[in-house]
């Protein structure tokens, strides 16, 4: 049974290119939330996805969307990226319990 | 919105002692509490959690206690072992029925177990 896999493992950009992280959900998962992990500090709440539309949102501006397909997974996009969109993003996927299990992360390093 | 703290930011233990860190919240309607543990440079990992209507919950040498009239909750480790050191966040979260919830994280907690 595959865990919460997430694609790419790393990634560097520029400043004011666009990105698109993707996650696939542990099986039997419907739920997908999307996190900001900055460095040394505990992962931000960015977005949470259920029935293919998005239910939570942080306090992250439009530039950050998302999107999730008929088949669960989901994919993180940030437009405009500025330097300090440099951090770890992690996705977790849950069912209908609370428990959240995170994949590995993308790297993402804006230069 | 939910705000969670954390104590103490760092924590040094001697092999086979044991470890305790604390967090708070702030939003009464918060009704499940997690725990992970992130090495570094690898995903956070659930270790134990604890819902509103229990007071404590014990696996192996982790326990985790919640007082939700103080409004907050403790992970214990007892006999510490060096394979424990790393980062430990708490967090918080109030469930939404269809599963799944925000989860607000603590600034963690960086556990070293020296020998």
């Amino acid at each position: 049974d595959a865990g919460v896999t997430q694609s790419p493992t790393h990634l560097i950009k520029t400043r004011g290119q666009q990105v698109t992280l993707r996650c696939s959900p542990k099986s039997g998962h419907d739920t997908v939330s999307w996190y900001q992990q900055a460095l040394g500090q505990g992962p931000q709440f960015i977005f949470q996805y259920y029935e293919e539309e998005e239910r939570q949102r942080g306090n992250f501006p439009d530039r950050f969307s998302g999107h999730q397909f008929p088949n669960y997974s989901s994919e993180l996009n940030v437009n405009a990226l500025l330097l300090g969109d440099s951090a770890l993003y992690l996705c977790a996927s849950s069912s209908d319990t609370d428990t959240q299990y995170f994949g590995p992360g993308t790297r993402l390093t804006v230069l | 919105g939910e705000n969670v703290e954390q104590h103490p930011s760092t924590l040094s233990v001697q092999e086979g002692d044991s470890a305790v860190i604390k967090c708070t919240y702030s939003d009464s309607a918060s009704n499940y509490f997690p725990w992970y543990k992130q090495e570094l440079g690898k995903r956070p990992q659930l270790i134990i959690d604890i819902r509103s209507n229990v007071g404590e919950k014990k696996d192996q040498r982790i326990a985790v206690t919640l007082n939700k009239t103080a409004k907050h909750f403790s992970l214990h480790i007892t006999e510490t072992q060096p394979e424990d050191s790393a980062v430990y966040f708490c967090a918080a979260s109030w469930g939404l029925t269809g599963g799944g919830n925000k989860l607000t994280f603590g600034t963690g907690t960086q556990l070293k177990v020296e020998l």
